[in-house]
């Protein structure tokens, strides 16, 4: 099974449309990310969350917001999508308390906007 | 804030041979950790090897070690034997122990040479 799974692997859509991008953890952990890598492979954070507290990096527009219907979910909703939002999108989890609190990461959705 | 920055956007070696990807980062604090991440192709990220700054030996998985210099801020990574299969994207990424994001440099592309 996997550990943190992703939904869709690809996405293309049109500029100025509205998409969510789905992510799901089964290991019970409290705590859920999404980061984006751009076309130079550059890796930033965009969200940290947990059942207690929504982290969000100042470098991420409003149109993006992440909705965490249960602890083991937590979907990005991207707004009137622009170009410059073409990236790979992580989600990625970890549990508050373990040793080095080890980050496990889905396979990544490739968003396209054309 | 913190920054990690990886001065080699490429580098390549020898099947068999060893290789070292260099690593540098900014921080005021004194206990963090420092993560060696790969992602080959398929896009997952890999955990490599991790270091916590309060330990003073070099962490080794393998074939893989690192070279922890506090003082200096530098993390580099050893490959030894190198094999085709390590040909894939290095990330270094940096973690306080107090926070839960991963701040990432910008990757450093590994080709191996059969």
């Amino acid at each position: 099974d996997t550990a943190v799974s992703q939904t869709p692997k690809y996405l293309v859509t049109q500029m100025g449309n509205d998409k969510s991008i789905k992510c799901e953890q089964n290991l019970g952990h409290d705590t859920m990310y999404w980061y984006k890598q751009d076309s130079k492979k550059f890796l930033k954070i965009m969200f940290s969350y947990n059942n207690k507290e929504l982290i969000i990096n100042e470098t991420v527009p409003n149109r993006f917001s992440p909705k965490s219907p249960d602890k083991a979910h937590l979907n990005l909703h991207i707004n009137s999508l622009e170009l410059g939002d073409s990236a790979v999108y992580f989600c990625a989890s970890s549990q508050t308390g373990t040793e080095y609190e080890k980050l496990f990461f889905g396979s990544g959705t490739q968003l396209s906007v054309l | 804030a913190q920054t990690v920055t990886q001065s080699q956007p490429e580098m390549s070696v020898q099947e068999a041979e060893t290789v070292t990807l260099s690593c540098t980062y900014d921080t005021s604090e004194s206990d963090y950790y420092l993560f060696w991440y790969k992602q080959p192709p398929s896009r997952q990220m890999i955990l490599v090897i991790r270091q916590e700054a309060y330990k003073q030996q070099n962490a080794t998985e393998n074939r893989f070690s690192v070279n922890f210099q506090k003082a200096a801020k530098s993390f580099s990574l050893k490959i030894s034997d190198s094999q085709l299969g390590d040909a894939a994207m290095y990330f270094c990424a940096y973690r306080s122990r107090a926070g839960n994001m991963l701040t990432f440099g910008g990757g450093t592309r590994l080709m191996v040479k059969p």
